[in-house]
């Protein structure tokens, strides 16, 4: 497989559910990000790793849990979500963060994964 | 604080016609970076371009062709001769030093659709 990829693509689950949203890239980046997608809003910056460590926390809600076990792969646990948490979460990876190099990274996002909260 | 507008929600234009989508930044960075990417309806956003504060030349890419002006403020995208396979969501974004992390602040985005 190739570029970022992200399973489940869709995911329904009731408030009192725990699920985990998974990223996977084969590109040899070296950061990757959490944003979350909701309709008619800017794309939210949530989560940004880098070498494995946590770089930025957009205070986001606890019921979010990021987990970055390694350089390609990327968690986000979900727990106790809200009916407004329903959104696609994009996952994305860079080679370097911004601050590291002379120029803007680009990122490379997945298809995202769909969720709904009922 | 970054700010990205992309005033048009939705551009409906029939193939063939020629397309710009409008974006307009605010930023207190001196050096900053500016993208297009495109998102089709498999839902991945797609690197279009990316052009730095101080390189305002215009640039062409087959069909495609964005007008950066700072004076205005502006990073605007044209799609000559659309076809239907533009059709997407179109979003505007930026960086800045000062955002650090690569935090890209993105616009509201663009629906583009291309019809026969």
């Amino acid at each position: 497989e190739t570029g970022v990829t992200q399973t489940p693509r869709h995911l329904v689950m009731g408030m009192t559910n725990k699920k985990s949203l998974k990223c996977e890239q084969h590109l040899g980046h070296n950061a990757m990000y959490w944003y979350k997608q909701s309709a008619k809003k800017p794309l939210e910056l949530m989560f940004v790793y880098s070498l494995e460590e946590r770089v930025e926390n957009n205070s986001v809600p606890s019921r979010f849990s990021p987990e970055c076990p390694n350089s390609s792969h990327l968690f986000l646990h979900l727990h106790t979500l809200q009916p407004e948490d329903s959104a696609l979460y994009l996952c994305a990876s860079s080679q370097g963060l911004h601050s590291e190099s002379s120029g803007a990274n680009v990122l490379t996002f997945g298809a995202g994964s769909r969720l709904t909260v009922l | 604080a970054q700010k990205v507008t992309q005033a048009q929600t939705e551009i409906s234009v029939v193939e063939k016609e020629d397309v710009t989508l409008d974006c307009v930044y605010e930023t207190r960075d001196t050096t900053y970076y500016l993208f297009w990417y495109k998102q089709p309806p498999s839902g991945e956003l797609v690197f279009l371009i990316r052009r730095n504060s101080f390189d305002e030349q215009n640039e062409i890419s087959g069909r495609y062709s964005w007008n950066f002006q700072k004076s205005t403020s502006s990073f605007n995208f044209t799609i000559t001769a659309s076809q239907v396979v533009d059709s997407a969501v179109y979003f505007c974004a930026l960086s800045g030093l000062t955002g650090g992390g690569n935090k890209l602040t993105f616009g509201t985005g663009t629906q583009l659709k291309v019809e026969l």
